[in-house]
């Protein structure tokens, strides 16, 4: 498959599970993105990775972890998420950073 | 810090109507602007970039240094332009997004 996919495309989790998300990149690029895209916040920039290594966090909860174990993949851990963590978490990859985003579809998560 | 402003959360127009979405933004470098679109079950992609100055599904967008604008526009409208749209800064090794701009075609 090419381009962004993203696994699973819908979760539903309790408050104390564990959970990952999963990103895969096709596109022989080499920066990563995890963003939150809610009805209160369109689109929130979480994480930013480039050569495997994280350059950006924006204030994210420790509840969300992210793992970047190479350039083509990227995993967002969740445990014991609120309610109001329920949206679309959207991955994103480019050729480097800076440079124009290619997402994936998104996993929609909702968390009772 | 640079920033991308789209002044208008929900912009409703009739089909056939002219729409311009508006974007500003902030940096005094040179910069990289894009317009991303999001429709309704679809992933987020990539509509147009400044450097290209290509019209695509009928818009364009011209970047503007002097009052550091890069507006979306399209003549007329069609319902199928319903969507969200994101006007986006690249600066150096920086991406942001603007807040989103809904548009909404009536028929």
């Amino acid at each position: 498959e090419t381009g962004v996919t993203q696994t699973p495309r819908h979760l539903v989790m309790g408050m104390t599970n564990k959970k990952s998300l999963k990103c895969e990149q096709h596109l022989g690029h080499n920066a990563m993105y995890w963003y939150k895209q809610s009805a209160k916040k369109p689109l929130e920039l979480m994480f930013v990775y480039s050569l495997e290594e994280r350059v950006e966090n924006n204030s994210v909860p420790s509840r969300f972890s992210p793992e970047c174990p190479n350039s083509s993949h990227l995993f967002l851990h969740l445990h014991t998420l609120q309610p109001e963590d329920s949206a679309l978490y959207l991955c994103a990859s480019s050729h480097v950073r800076g440079n124009e985003q290619f997402f994936g579809p998104g996993t929609r998560l909702t968390v009772l | 810090a640079q920033r991308v402003t789209q002044p208008e959360k929900l912009l409703s127009v009739f089909k056939g109507a002219p729409v311009e979405l508006k974007c500003n933004y902030s940096y005094s470098g040179s910069p990289e602007l894009f317009w991303y679109v999001q429709y309704s079950r679809q992933r987020l992609q990539l509509l147009l970039r400044h450097i290209s100055r290509e019209s695509i599904k009928g818009f364009t967008a011209d970047l503007n240094k002097g009052e550091t604008s890069f507006h979306l526009k399209k003549p007329f409208a069609q319902e199928e332009d319903s969507a969200m749209y994101y006007c986006a800064l690249g600066y150096g090794q920086n991406f942001v997004f603007g807040p989103g701009t809904r548009l909404s075609v009536l028929p």
